[in-house]
């Protein structure tokens, strides 16, 4: 069964500071990971995907596969990154349902 | 380009009572998906449909839970009759896919149901 671990429900971290938020799968084949996003009183929204490889609003993440672990990273938080982040999971097939982790959040202190 | 909508976006109601939630997904997507976050757990997946067929419905907690979509257009997801634990967010999302593309999945703002 697939799964996703988002150990972490709350980070608070400073504005300026590194932030890393972590999260590990399971599952038995090639994974697809995201990282969804939602802000304050705003729908889920993407972030980004690992087979993307691009850095998005200054985040990044690296698919690890022998870690089995897809930890969303930021080297200066800025206030405007605090919001609910879910990572998630789905099959390599087209039309696959997504498996969410149980989101951070993070708050970004000034 | 309008996103997904969903209707409505509260809804309170009595425990025994019906509820149908709506979706409408962006325009020319032929999949969507229905999700639900109960209180304290992850958001779940319900069930897929491609166009009007369910693709999967292995997360559609009990037949009090019925997802239709008439034509390949909007959605609907009724849950007759409800319960105090079919109390959450329910989220609807839409995708297309393109050939040599991933699959992107865009949410609606979600229904909140609270059942007393």
């Amino acid at each position: 069964a697939q799964r996703v671990t988002q150990p972490e429900k709350l980070l608070s971290v400073f504005k300026g500071a590194p932030v890393e938020l972590k999260c590990n799968y399971s599952y038995s084949g090639s994974p697809e990971l995201f990282w969804y996003v939602q802000y304050s009183r705003q729908r889920l929204q993407l972030l980004l995907r690992h087979i993307s490889r691009e850095s998005i609003k200054g985040f990044t993440a690296d698919l690890n596969k022998g870690e089995t672990s897809f930890h969303l990273k930021k080297p200066f938080a800025q206030e405007e990154d605090s919001a609910m982040y879910y990572c998630a999971l789905s099959g390599y097939n087209a039309g696959n349902m997504l498996t969410f982790g149980g989101g951070t959040r993070l708050m970004v202190k000034p | 380009e309008a996103g997904v909508t969903q209707f409505p976006s509260h809804s309170v109601i009595e425990k025994g009572q019906t509820v149908t939630l709506r979706c409408d997904p962006i325009s020319g997507h032929d999949n969507l998906y229905w999700y639900r976050r109960v209180m304290g757990k992850e958001i779940k997946f319900l069930l897929h449909f491609v166009k009007e067929s369910k693709q999967d419905e292995s997360g559609m907690p009990n037949n009090r839970f019925l997802a239709e979509r008439t034509g390949g257009t909007y959605s609907t997801l009724k849950v007759q009759p409800a319960e105090l634990e079919d109390s959450g967010v329910y989220f609807c999302a839409s995708s297309q896919v393109f050939a040599g593309e991933g699959e992107t999945q865009y949410f609606g703002p979600g229904t909140r149901l609270l059942v007393l």
